[in-house]
């Protein structure tokens, strides 16, 4: 399984875009890109997932360069309710697929 | 629908206690997990299911047991609970489908061991 790698934390204000990148080289030919976001107290929820080039839906925008060794999500205009933690996962889509959470990004979005 | 729902929310045992967390989804899923998140930590993954009548071991499969006997229900046992194994415990689904493998995860069962 390829191993993701992500800021701890990251600091944010009001109103700004919020990049967050992963890193992943060893990412296989069939492997998906999926992010997470988890509130305190609550379970993860799915943010968005791509395989390459951009991919926006009405959250978030996923950005994957043509080598695939990373990826960044973007928030745009972030507000107090996006301070959450951010995980990247990479893996196969379908089959026997074995997830693997690391310690995410933890975003904390500031008045 | 419901989703993915746990019983129970909160528990309290003591040590060498007994205990089965119940995870059910109705979303027919094939796919169901179970997850504990320590303070400051990531999920880490105990044990998975691909099918009804199927479990595997995750990441941190010692000192649980799963069974599935319904395709709808995944149960974690304890057989013997450890302070270690203070922790929130959540369970998750997700379809077979080759376009995505989007989990959908259950609110938690916070466990507290003493």
């Amino acid at each position: 399984l390829a191993k993701t790698t992500q800021p701890i934390s990251m600091d944010s204000y009001e109103g700004q875009e919020v990049n967050i990148t992963c890193s992943h080289n060893n990412i296989a030919t069939n492997d998906y890109i999926t992010w997470y976001q988890q509130f305190p107290s609550q379970g993860p929820r799915f943010i968005i997932q791509g395989y390459k080039t951009k991919v926006t839906n009405e959250v978030a925008s996923l950005f994957i360069p043509a080598d695939r060794k990373s990826s960044t999500l973007s928030l745009p205009r972030v507000s107090l309710s996006d301070t959450a933690v951010y995980y990247c996962l990479v893996g196969p889509s379908g089959g026997s697929y074995i997830p693997t959470f690391g310690r995410g990004t933890s975003l904390i979005v500031h008045p | 629908n419901a989703g993915v729902t746990q019983t129970p929310k909160f528990r309290v045992l003591k040590t060498g206690q007994s205990m089965t967390l119940l995870c059910a989804q109705d979303m027919n899923h094939e796919y169901m997990y179970w997850y504990r998140q320590d303070p400051g930590m990531g999920l880490r993954l105990i044990h998975y299911s691909v099918g009804e009548g199927t479990t595997a071991k995750g990441e941190v499969p010692d000192g649980y047991n799963v069974s599935r006997l319904k395709k709808q229900n995944f149960l974690l046992g304890l057989e013997s609970a450890a302070p270690s194994q203070t922790s929130v415990y959540f369970c998750a689904s997700s379809p077979w489908d080759r376009r995505n493998n989007e989990q959908f995860f259950g609110p938690g069962t916070r466990l507290t061991v003493l």
